[in-house]
């Protein structure tokens, strides 16, 4: 099975601008999660979209939305670009089920760069 | 609230020595916990996990890590240190009510010397 992908590798963007990162979860896996990782913050979870529906959010601005469609491949947005959002972010897919926590497979992630 | 706590930043040994990388954990619930390991320019990857079964976890790479309830710990250990094993290395918490969200700790990174 071919793993997580996540386009673009790489993205430099100046501040006020908007952007859109995508990720392609395993194949049969309907759970995609964003995480944002900084030398400050560490790795922090933004939000789970499962069945094309937000199951849980983070503590992040509304200025990061996300999305999943009906092949469960999920973009994420964050308008209004400021310079603390330069991060890597990370997407992971899941086989969800509801007996406990499944492991997280993550992509290589999206390094963001705000100017 | 759940949360972990990696008592060591950075962890330095030499290759074929014993690895020993702590953690210790908080959570109101019975957590499952994870090590994921992150090499330089690469995704994450499991190494191990732990979900109320067994409390000694083997993982990948001649990885273990052991579940100690009374001292909320999940130490991931190795016998002997390769080189390969160079990276950070981080402890993951999550509750087990059908919730995706990982909670990571701050991340050890473990260097190894020739």
């Amino acid at each position: 099975k071919a793993g997580v992908t996540q386009t673009p590798r790489y993205l430099i963007k100046t501040r006020g601008q908007q952007v859109t990162l995508s990720c392609s979860p395993i194949s049969g896996h309907r759970s995609v999660s964003w995480y944002q990782q900084t030398p400050g913050q560490g790795l922090q979870f933004l939000f789970e979209y499962f069945s094309e529906t937000q199951r849980n959010k983070g503590n992040f601005p509304g200025r990061f939305s996300g999305r999943q469609f009906s092949n469960s491949r999920s973009e994420m947005n964050v308008s209004t670009l400021e310079l603390g959002d330069s991060a890597l972010y990370l997407c992971a897919s899941s086989d969800r089920d509801r007996s406990g926590a499944n492991e997280q497979f993550f992509g290589p992630g999206t390094r963001l760069t705000v100017l | 609230a759940q949360s972990v706590t990696q008592l060591d930043s950075h962890v330095s040994v030499s290759e074929g020595t014993p690895v020993l990388l702590r953690c210790n954990y908080s959570s109101s619930y019975s957590p499952s916990l994870f090590w994921y390991v992150q090499h330089p320019n690469k995704g994450l990857q499991l190494l191990l996990k732990y979900t109320s079964a067994a409390t000694l976890v083997k993982g990948i790479n001649g990885f273990e890590a052991e579940f100690k309830k009374s001292e909320t710990s999940f130490h991931l250990t190795k016998p002997s240190a390769h080189m390969s094993d160079a990276a950070e290395y981080f402890c993951v918490v999550s509750d087990n009510f059908g919730n995706e969200k990982l909670t990571f700790g701050t991340g050890t990174r473990l260097t190894i010397i020739p």
